[in-house]
């Protein structure tokens, strides 16, 4: 089976440039995950989608920051313009929804995205 | 609100010793979920296990078990027959629905 999918492994931009991560989630996965991991803040949770639906955006660090997920299998992260100090490993991540009261499911990890800004 | 707490920023252990890692969270869900992941140095997160809050029984697969004791809000990882391959970077998390939280992690290296 294939896992969560991300597009491009490594980008390295100038500051200032528009920068778009990609992720596909594993089919069937109805939950959508998008992280942030630096050495000083640790893995950040920057927004999460249900049944493609934003749930909570609440730790995307700007109007910088910004996600869509059109369909089911695909998802975009979109930083513009970039800054040196956006430069992390972006993780996507998916799972299936557990109801309120009910399983939390585990989560699967892309291989995750390095982003240089320089 | 939940929080998560991993106090071990890193350890070491011998080769084959069992080693614990510990995880303390805090939450006000009735219902939520514990997990373990393992980020090697090669920097992909791997799920490892999970936990149930009413589940009975702690949670086992193969050498990671998971001691979960829920008065003292804990859910320590424990690996049996520590190999050089577990030396990585383990995290702690606790969810409800949908959203997980992660801890800060401990970086665990096996010595030979």
């Amino acid at each position: 089976d294939a896992g969560v999918i991300q597009s491009p492994r490594h980008e390295v931009t100038e500051m200032g440039q528009e920068v778009t991560l990609r992720c596909k989630p594993i089919s069937g996965h109805n939950s959508l995950f998008w992280y942030r991991q630096t050495m000083m803040r640790g893995l950040e949770l920057l927004i999460y989608f249900n049944n493609n639906v934003p749930i909570d955006d609440s730790g995307m660090p700007e109007d910088r920051f910004s996600a869509k997920m059109p369909n089911a299998s695909f998802s975009t992260l979109k930083i513009q313009p970039s800054e040196p100090r956006d430069s992390a490993v972006y993780f996507c991540a998916s799972s299936l929804r557990g109801g309120i009261g009910g399983k939390t499911y585990e989560q699967y990890f892309g291989p995750g995205t390095r982003l240089t800004v320089t | 609100a939940q929080k998560i707490t991993q106090t071990q920023p890193g350890m070491f252990v011998q080769e084959k010793e069992a080693v614990t890692l510990d995880c303390t969270y805090d939450t006000s869900d009735p219902s939520y979920g514990l997990f373990w992941y393992k980020q090697p140095s090669s920097g992909e997160m791997i799920f490892l296990i999970y936990q149930g809050s009413y589940d009975q029984q702690n949670a086992t697969e193969g050498r990671y078990s998971l001691n979960f004791q829920k008065a003292r809000k804990s859910a320590n990882l424990v690996i049996s027959a520590s190999q050089l391959g577990d030396s990585a970077m383990y995290f702690c998390a606790i969810g409800s629905a949908s959203k997980i939280i992660f801890g800060s992690g401990t970086r665990l290296s096996i010595r030979p």
